[in-house]
């Protein structure tokens, strides 16, 4: 299988716990988007990377949210402190980027639930 | 501010009926659109697209069409199956960037 995967596929964890969330991209893809989505609303961006650099954040990305993709192939979401409002369904989505002309259609993975209890 | 809209929050379709799914977008920026189709528990599933230079796009029983002097996007689907009971989502690119989601449509396809 070649697709986009998550792990976990379920965390729950009590507030002000860290959280850790790891995404593997297609494997041919170089960019990579963390998208949050809540109950009833569509997904919302959240950072992407091309490679290992990170080119965009959005104001959504508290200080308590880092990403990181090391080595320009997996990523990890990591949540500090998690808080009541962090609960919400975290999608990781990958493209392919090519010769500075980006793809537009993204893949996304199954996802990863967290509950902040 | 909501740049992608889907007013209908659901629909309900005859199966081997059509379903028109609709979309309404502020940003004049945006130049790519696609469609997203989820399942309960699943990541969204990319369906279709279209670019801003083209006023359809058409795979197999899903047609996509733009206009761009009123914003507005739709899908259609011919003829509707029960498979296709699903949540779709809208999207809306700039630059081949992140994506800005509507908050979808529920379709279900009765028999």
């Amino acid at each position: 299988d070649t697709g986009v995967s998550q792990d976990p596929r379920h965390k729950i964890t009590k507030r002000g716990q860290n959280v850790t969330f790891r995404c593997d991209p297609i494997s041919e893809h170089n960019r990579l988007y963390w998208y949050r989505q809540t109950l009833g609303q569509g997904p919302e961006f959240l950072t992407y990377f091309q490679n290992e650099a990170q080119l965009e954040k959005s104001r959504l990305l508290s200080d308590r949210f880092s990403a990181e993709r090391p080595k320009g192939s997996f990523s990890t979401l990591e949540i500090q402190r998690t808080e009541q409002g962090d609960s919400a369904m975290y999608l990781c989505a990958s493209s392919l980027a090519k010769g500075g002309a980006g793809s537009h259609e993204q893949y996304f993975g199954p996802g990863t639930r967290l509950t902040v209890t | 501010d909501q740049q992608v809209k889907q007013n209908s929050p659901s629909l309900s379709v005859q199966e081997g009926r059509i379903s028109i799914l609709n979309c309404d977008y502020t940003n004049s920026m945006f130049d790519y659109f696609l469609w997203y189709k989820k399942y309960p528990a699943e990541g969204p599933t990319f369906l279709i697209s279209i670019s801003s230079i083209k006023d359809k796009n058409e795979d197999g029983r899903f047609t996509v069409f733009l206009n761009k002097s009123a914003k507005h996007l739709s899908l259609h689907i011919v003829p509707s199956q029960p498979g296709d009971s699903a949540v779709y989502f809208c999207a809306a690119s700039g630059g081949a960037q992140k994506l800005v989601f509507g908050q979808g449509t529920r379709l279900t396809i009765n028999p």
